[in-house]
């Protein structure tokens, strides 16, 4: 069955400090990816996406990603994070025979003045 | 994203109450989904649905019901809620997309579920 890995669970940053979140799936065929964004107590925004061209994608506040098809992975990154960005955020994957995203566990950050 | 609403946004209930989730959107979507967040698990699909005629379980719809009233309106039913039914629930929509392959899913404000 796909499935959808994030390393971290837990990443406590400074402010300005750089961002890398890891995301891995399980599926060999093509897919589309997906970084959803939830601040505290609000619903999944939609941060980026890809389905197709330039595997780098850039995203809303500064956030991109880069696909990497032999790594199956879509890892997100920013240079320098701000406060604002503590939040929990879900890398998600469908599949071209699939029929809904399959989410990651999440990863929680929290980022400190 | 004010174009999918959930209701209500919480509700406390008790083991055995039957209960049921509301949602409603306006993007003109035909595929609606419901979603149960639980810390550490991420979001899981409970049912979805591709048209008013097309309703499918997702992987965890033990214990929950839907009814998909027209396009714009999807409803999630507890019938006889339990306390591990306590979670945040999550309505979601999107449009076909490319080649019949799922679309970017926009998320309703969510309902906080707790099971007594």
């Amino acid at each position: 069955a796909q499935s959808v890995s994030q390393h971290n669970h837990h990443v406590i940053l400074s402010e300005a400090a750089s961002l890398e979140l890891g995301c891995n799936y399980s599926y060999g065929g093509t897919v589309n990816l997906f970084w959803y964004v939830q601040y505290p107590g609000q619903h999944l925004q939609l941060l980026l996406k890809y389905f197709s061209g330039d595997p780098l994608v850039k995203g809303i506040k500064g956030f991109e990603a880069e696909f990497i098809k032999s790594k199956f992975s879509f890892n997100l990154r920013k240079p320098s994070v701000q406060w604002s960005d503590t939040a929990e955020y879900f890398c998600a994957v469908t599949t071209y025979s699939g029929y809904a995203l399959n989410f990651g566990k999440g990863t929680s950050l929290l980022v400190t003045p | 994203d004010a174009d999918v609403t959930q209701t209500p946004r919480n509700r406390i209930t008790k083991t055995g109450k039957r209960i049921m989730l509301e949602c409603s959107q306006t993007k003109g979507h035909d595929r609606m989904y419901w979603y149960r967040q639980d810390p550490g698990l991420g979001l899981r699909l409970i049912y979805y649905s591709f048209d008013v005629k097309d309703i499918n379980k997702g992987e965890i719809s033990d214990g929950y019901s839907v009814s998909r009233q027209a396009q714009a309106k999807f409803s999630l039913s507890l019938e006889s809620a339990i306390p591990n039914q306590t979670a945040l629930y999550f309505c979601a929509t999107s449009d076909l997309g490319r080649a019949g392959v799922a679309d970017t899913q926009y998320f309703g404000p969510g309902t906080r579920l707790t099971v007594l």
